[in-house]
């Protein structure tokens, strides 16, 4: 079975500083792998997306994530936070085939200050 | 742009209520799922549906049905509310592997 671990519960980081969001992962195989954001009283906003090929992966709002098959990693990055990025971001793997269930991590809630 | 709708944006419900919560989208997609969010524990899939008429069980079921009487359309119910089912619930639809999902809805059952 699949599993996501986002080790960081809450980051703060002031505005204009680099920023990156742990993600772990179990599975067998090459995952997908996706990082959405969910704004405070919305939905999920798919962020970026893994499916094969190039490792570094770049996304809407200046993000990027690189896949690490070595460390079972997808960390999100941004060189330089604004607060608008104040936000919950979720990891999620999903398998590589025809069911592709979804398993998301925990979250990262990230806070900003000015 | 892929649009998913749901039919409250809070609901209050009382316990031992019947609840409804309702999902749209506009773009044909074939798979539907319904997630519960709490905090701390991520997204949890409660049910979801291949086609039309089509439910499999997720991780959660317990407490919660699924109707899907027509493709664009799946709703969530709740037969009897318990207020350990007080959370924000997020629909979401897909056709390849991403999910597109609705802004969801926070229910409270008081």
């Amino acid at each position: 079975a699949q599993s996501v671990t986002q080790p960081d519960i809450h980051i703060t980081v002031s505005e204009g500083a680099s920023l990156e969001l742990r993600c772990n992962y179990s599975y067998g195989a090459t995952p997908y792998l996706f990082w959405y954001v969910q704004s405070p009283g919305q939905g999920l906003q798919l962020l970026l997306k893994y499916f094969s090929g190039d490792t570094l992966v770049q996304g809407i709002k200046g993000f990027e994530a690189e896949f690490k098959r070595s460390q079972s990693s997808f960390n999100l990055r941004k060189p330089s936070v604004h607060w608008s990025d104040a936000a919950e971001y979720f990891c999620a793997v999903g398998a590589n085939n025809a069911g592709n269930m979804l398993t998301f991590g925990g979250g990262t809630r990230l806070m900003v200050k000015p | 742009d892929v649009k998913v709708t749901q039919s409250s944006r809070y609901l209050v419900k009382r316990t031992g209520e019947k609840v409804f919560l309702e999902c749209v989208q506009d773009m044909d997609h074939e798979n539907m799922f319904w997630y519960r969010q709490d905090p701390g524990l991520g997204l949890r899939l409660i049910y979801f549906s291949y086609d039309v008429k089509m439910k499999e069980k997720g991780d959660i079921p317990e407490g919660y049905s699924v109707s899907r009487e027509k493709k664009e359309r799946f709703s969530l119910i709740l037969e009897s509310a318990s207020t350990n089912q007080t959370s924000m619930y997020l629909c979401a639809s897909r056709t390849g592997p991403e999910q597109y999902f609705g802004p969801g809805t926070r229910l409270t059952v008081t």
